[in-house]
């Protein structure tokens, strides 16, 4: 059984462009979430897509969007890239809230 | 105050050692998960508890709902165990919230 895939894993943009990334699922799960991991802060809830919905977001400002496909595959994208977005984005798939949670390798964001 | 407090922040033992790692939280949950993470990045779910106790291999976890807090043991560590050792509750509706996570050394 595949796993979670995130790409891409590294990526190096430039302060004011956009990015987006990308989360394919493991099939026949219907939760896709994000989350930010830096240094400082450790890892933090971005939102939760649930059958093309977001169910809920975080603690993040308007320039952090998602959204799900039919396929259950998941995008985010960050716009106007701050240096502070540098950061490890991980996203997580399970069948749905509250059940186990599988995490993908993640994708490590420089901002220069 | 952190809604997820993990203790130790680092660890260091020696082979074989009986390995404690501790989480307290501070509000209502549906379920606790233990995570691992090795340099690189990857995250691995080892455990998700609502209530009791589960063991795989050589990882115990327990939880205690009253008193909000949960343990993860590893017996007879080994080198391999070496990684960051993350405590996530869920809370229903909110998306996981993490602890800061216990960094562990295993020495040979």
């Amino acid at each position: 059984k595949a796993g979670v895939t995130q790409t891409p894993r590294y990526l190096i943009k430039t302060r004011g462009q956009q990015v987006t990334l990308s989360c394919s699922p493991i099939s026949g799960h219907r939760s896709v979430s994000w989350y930010q991991q830096t240094p400082g802060q450790g890892l933090q809830f971005l939102f939760e897509y649930f059958s093309e919905t977001q169910r809920n977001k975080g603690n993040f400002p308007g320039r952090f969007s998602g959204r799900q496909f039919s396929n259950s595959r998941s995008e985010m994208n960050v716009s106007t890239l701050e240096l502070g977005d540098s950061a490890l984005y991980l996203c997580a798939s399970s069948k749905d809230r509250n059940t186990e949670a599988f995490f993908g390798q993640g994708t490590r964001l420089t901002v220069v | 105050k952190n809604e997820v407090e993990q203790s130790p922040q680092n660890l260091t033992a020696q082979e074989g050692e009986f390995i404690t790692i501790n989480c307290s939280y501070s509000v209502g949950i549906s379920a606790l998960h233990w995570l691992q993470q090795h340099p690189g990045g990857g995250i691995v779910s080892l455990f998700m508890l609502s209530s009791g106790k589960k063991k795989h291999g050589r990882l115990i976890a327990t939880i205690n709902i009253q008193e909000k807090h949960s343990s993860l043991h590893i017996t007879a560590s080994h080198p391999r165990d070496s990684a960051v050792y993350i405590c996530a509750v869920g809370r229903g509706a909110d998306g996981l919230t993490f602890g800061k996570g216990t960094h562990l050394i295993i020495q040979p």
